[in-house]
């Protein structure tokens, strides 16, 4: 089974900060790595697939980037309702999650 | 649009069989190329897949709960199901169905809460 490592585990940050989210692989997956947004008591969002893609309907402040086992998602001005858990996601395995803060 | 409801007990007493079913409406599960999947979170944690029923019929688990678990699907009444056996508190979670494709979920239920409980 593919390891989705996720970093950092938790982070504080104001609205307007940029925010960056990591997650490596333990085998290289190419460019098939999914971005999802989780709110309290909600399923997961898509917000990011192969990689890069932005999903229809998703603020363009969302943006992925990456291949092989480095794949980053970056917020590009956090807005208050983006303060959310994010999970990487790669076929049958999920990332443990980075959960964003207000600061 | 797809959407899935999931629906079954959300009380389940220690070492019986926790039966869930999802709901599929907007699109048939014998649509090429989905994948029917069952998600859980336990409470304050992250995402544990559990496992799949492909369009074609195949399944695929998750290593971990392969020997207690099985999906199976009713197309004609575009529902697919989760039984999950000899349970403990440690499968008290939140039962997220979803569907994807190639691997990406687009399509979630809105989960389903557990208790494992006597």
């Amino acid at each position: 089974d593919i390891q989705m490592t996720q970093s950092p585990s938790s982070l504080s940050a104001s609205v307007g900060d940029r925010v960056t989210i990591t997650c490596q692989t333990s085998q290289d997956i190419s460019h098939f790595l999914n971005w999802y947004q989780q709110k309290a008591g909600k399923a997961p969002k898509l917000l990011i697939y192969d990689a890069s893609s932005l999903e229809t309907g998703v603020p363009s402040r969302f943006s992925g980037s990456g291949s092989g086992t480095h794949f980053t998602l970056t917020i590009s001005s956090l807005q208050p309702e983006d303060f959310a858990t994010y999970y990487c996601q790669q076929y049958a395995s999920f990332g443990g999650g980075t959960k964003v803060e207000i600061k | 649009q797809l959407q899935l409801q999931e629906s079954g007990s959300g009380l389940v007493k220690p070492s019986q069989t926790l039966s869930l079913t999802c709901t599929v409406s907007g699109g048939s599960i014998n649509s090429g190329g989905y994948s029917w999947n069952w998600i859980r979170q336990s409470p304050g944690k992250g995402l544990e897949w559990i496992g799949y029923i492909h369009h074609t019929e195949s399944t695929h688990y998750n290593p971990s709960l392969k020997s207690r678990v099985t999906i199976s699907a009713d197309r004609s009444k575009t529902q697919f199901s989760l039984e999950m056996r000899s349970v403990t508190a440690a499968d008290t979670a939140v039962y997220f169905c979803a569907a994807d494709m190639r691997g990406v979920v687009r399509h979630w239920g809105q989960g389903i809460l557990v208790t494992v409980s006597s």
